[in-house]
């Protein structure tokens, strides 16, 4: 099946330092979102990519789907320590309706 | 965005008996929606997906006759736990997706619920 290589697994920064992070798959996907989750709470949706190349911005957060379709990264200006969470990639194909979704980052901001 | 909301947020149950947890979107009406199940630090896994007024499709591994769904409407999808034992203990969350119209091609997540069995 169709599976996202997300990286990197976790990281530890400063606060007011930018983030970075990615996901590669070797399957083309028509959507690609990105969520943010905290402990004991669902997934929330922060950007969604809809076109190749496109780069959409939330505040802090901006978000480029790959010009193959097959990657996307997100990145996090000027971190504070309310972005602590895991973030989630996932890429969603047209036949089934299905995401496949990352394995997750985690990060972690000291103030 | 829109809203999915599942209930109950936490249950805790006894081994042999079964838990109903409904997931509803609130604001618009999803032709599909997913079950996952998520266990500490890992990422989220497709249980089944949900069309309203047919069979659910399970993935692969998952029993169909354990994890009973109901999409009866298209603002309600519930899931089932049946004759619950210790190791189905977990965070199970429902989601919303594949919308057209003003929410566009996206997946919309409930809170959660966790689930305990003693």
């Amino acid at each position: 099946g169709q599976q996202l290589n997300q990286s990197p697994q976790s990281m530890f920064i400063q606060e007011g330092e930018d983030v970075s992070m990615n996901c590669t798959s070797s399957s083309i996907f028509n959507t690609w979102l990105w969520y943010k989750q905290e402990p004991g709470e669902g997934p929330v949706l922060l950007i969604a990519l809809y076109k190749a190349g496109e780069l959409t911005s939330n505040g802090r957060l901006t978000a480029q789907f790959g010009i193959t379709r097959k990657d996307s990264f997100l990145n996090i200006s000027a971190s504070i320590p309310s972005d602590v969470g895991i973030y989630f990639c996932a890429g969603r194909g047209t036949q089934t309706g299905k995401s496949t979704f990352g394995d997750g980052t985690t990060l972690t901001v000291k103030p | 965005g829109a809203v999915v909301s599942q209930h109950p947020s936490w249950v805790i149950c006894k081994s042999g008996t079964s838990v109903k947890i409904e997931c509803r979107s609130l604001d618009f009406q999803a032709t599909t929606m997913f079950w996952y199940r998520q266990f500490p630090k890992q990422s989220l896994m497709l249980m089944a997906t949900s069309n309203e007024g047919s069979k659910a499709t399970y993935e692969q591994g998952v029993e169909k006759d354990k994890f009973l769904i109901n999409h009866a409407s298209l603002t309600l999808s519930t899931l089932t736990v049946t004759s619950a034992h210790p190791e189905d203990s977990s965070f199970y969350i429902c989601s919303a997706g594949g919308l057209a119209g003003e929410f566009g091609d996206t997946q919309y997540f409930g809170p959660g619920t966790r689930l305990t069995v003693l």
